[in-house]
């Protein structure tokens, strides 16, 4: 079983600011089968990036994913207030698919 | 626009049983593996199994195997989850999922006496 580790669990910036979200495989993910969700309070998840780096359809450019092998990162370039949200990075490598443990971003 | 829509979620007693359905619009739903993840109360994801784009494939997480049975109707263009032997640990919002596309809104389950 592929686990997932997030860091930071928390990060707190302030509107404008750049995020970096980590996520390590426990083992290299071979096709980059990881995407990035955001989930906010109270709401069902959404698709950010998959395949590693592919922004999902209507997901704003500030939002980049990079990385490969068992390390990868999410980007926020320029946080918004509407930012504030629990973020999750999923394997789908290998079965069972599996989830970090999410980083939540909060915006001073 | 792509659409999942899950029902049949509910208040349901331990050892009790469950169909979930996802319809699923604006896209080819026979071309797709499709998946179920939850949810528990204050938790993170969970994935819990999949399905080929045919039905003939499935697989699902040890903690339902062999009590969960995950098929679909491509007539039909929707998914299910049969949820038999429910405990109070599957108590969760259970999501669709088709994979690099989107979730649906989930339905909510509650196993409890």
């Amino acid at each position: 079983e592929i686990v997932l580790t997030q860091s930071p669990d928390t990060l707190s910036l302030s509107p404008g600011e750049r995020a970096t979200l980590s996520c390590r495989a426990s083992q290299n993910l071979d096709h980059k089968y990881l995407a990035w969700h955001q989930q906010k309070s109270g709401q069902a998840p959404r698709l950010l990036i998959y395949g590693a780096s592919n922004r999902a359809t209507g997901i704003p450019d500030r939002f980049s994913g990079s990385g490969s092998g068992s390390d990868f990162t999410l980007t926020i370039s320029r946080l918004d207030p509407e930012d504030s949200a629990v973020y999750y990075c999923q394997q789908y490598n290998g079965l069972p698919l599996s989830f970090g443990g999410g980083t939540k971003v909060e915006i001073k | 626009e792509v659409q999942l829509v899950e029902s049949g979620g509910g208040l349901v007693q331990p050892g009790g049983s469950l169909r979930l359905s996802c319809a699923a619009s604006g896209f080819s739903f026979s071309s797709h593996w499709m998946h179920w993840v939850r949810q528990a109360p204050g938790k993170g994801l969970v994935w819990v199994s999949r399905i080929s784009s045919d039905g003939t494939t499935t697989n699902y997480a040890d903690s339902v195997s062999g009590r969960f049975t995950i098929s679909r109707d491509n007539a039909k263009n929707t998914l299910y989850l049969q949820m038999n032997g429910l405990r109070a640990e599957d108590t969760a919002i259970y999501y669709c999922v088709r994979l690099e596309q989107g979730w649906g809104q989930g339905t909510l389950v509650t196993v409890s006496s």
